[in-house]
């Protein structure tokens, strides 16, 4: 069975204490995985999307690699505004969306 | 603000009772997605729409169905509500049909009582 599966569930980091959030997957041929953001009563906020194991791609503080049975989401450096809940997914054979439950990172002032 | 508009932003109804979601993507934008979020489910796909048609399903309910129409906006309609059918109902859209960068409505809270 295609499977998201995110941890941890929640991290509470101090300002500026650098961390990984973990997203891995098991799907029949990956076509790709995307990492959103999303703050309490909003819609996901898209943030990367990677193809292929060994891609990486950066926005800010943030950090997405890629490997063959899991990704993560490096956070360097953190700041208040980061907290947020980090969703990941994947699409399915059949172009079914299949969400992990996400990570709630809180950043401590 | 990414562009995708949903409404109505809140909805309160009583159980049995049906209504409908409805959702604008972004200018250019060819598909629409739906999407149901429960604080103990997370974020489960219901259905996608491509210029019209469908093209993928997830676990959506015989209860609730879905169209897209020539302007591209789509409605979700829920029937037979019940109590579990509470939750923040999202919209997103893509470019194209297989395009993985999705942009999501503000969402459309749904209480059922």
């Amino acid at each position: 069975e295609d499977q998201v599966t995110q941890s941890p569930e929640a991290l509470r980091l101090q300002e500026g204490e650098s961390s990984s959030l973990n997203c891995s997957y098991t799907v029949s041929g990956l076509r790709g995985l995307f990492w959103y953001r999303q703050d309490p009563g909003k819609g996901p906020e898209f943030l990367f999307t990677l193809y292929s194991a060994g891609e990486e791609k950066e926005k800010e503080r943030l950090k997405a690699t890629l490997t063959k049975k899991e990704s993560f989401l490096h956070i360097t450096a953190p700041k208040p505004e980061d907290s947020a809940t980090y969703l990941c997914a994947v699409p399915s054979l059949d172009d079914k969306i299949i969400f992990g439950k996400g990570t709630r990172l809180h950043i401590l002032p | 603000d990414s562009g995708v508009t949903q409404t109505p932003k809140h909805l309160i109804t009583a159980t049995g009772q049906r209504v409908t979601l409805r959702c604008s993507p972004r200018s250019g934008d060819l598909s629409v997605y739906w999407y149901q979020q429960s604080l103990d489910q997370g974020l489960q796909f219901l259905i996608q729409y491509y210029n019209g048609e469908e093209r993928a399903k997830g676990n959506i309910l015989e209860r609730f169905s879905a169209q897209q129409f020539p302007d591209l906006h789509s409605e979700l309609n829920l029937s037979s509500l019940e109590l579990g059918d509470s939750a923040l109902y999202f919209c997103a859209s893509s470019v194209g049909g297989t395009t993985l960068e999705q942009y999501f409505g503000p969402g459309t809270r749904l209480t059922v009582t």
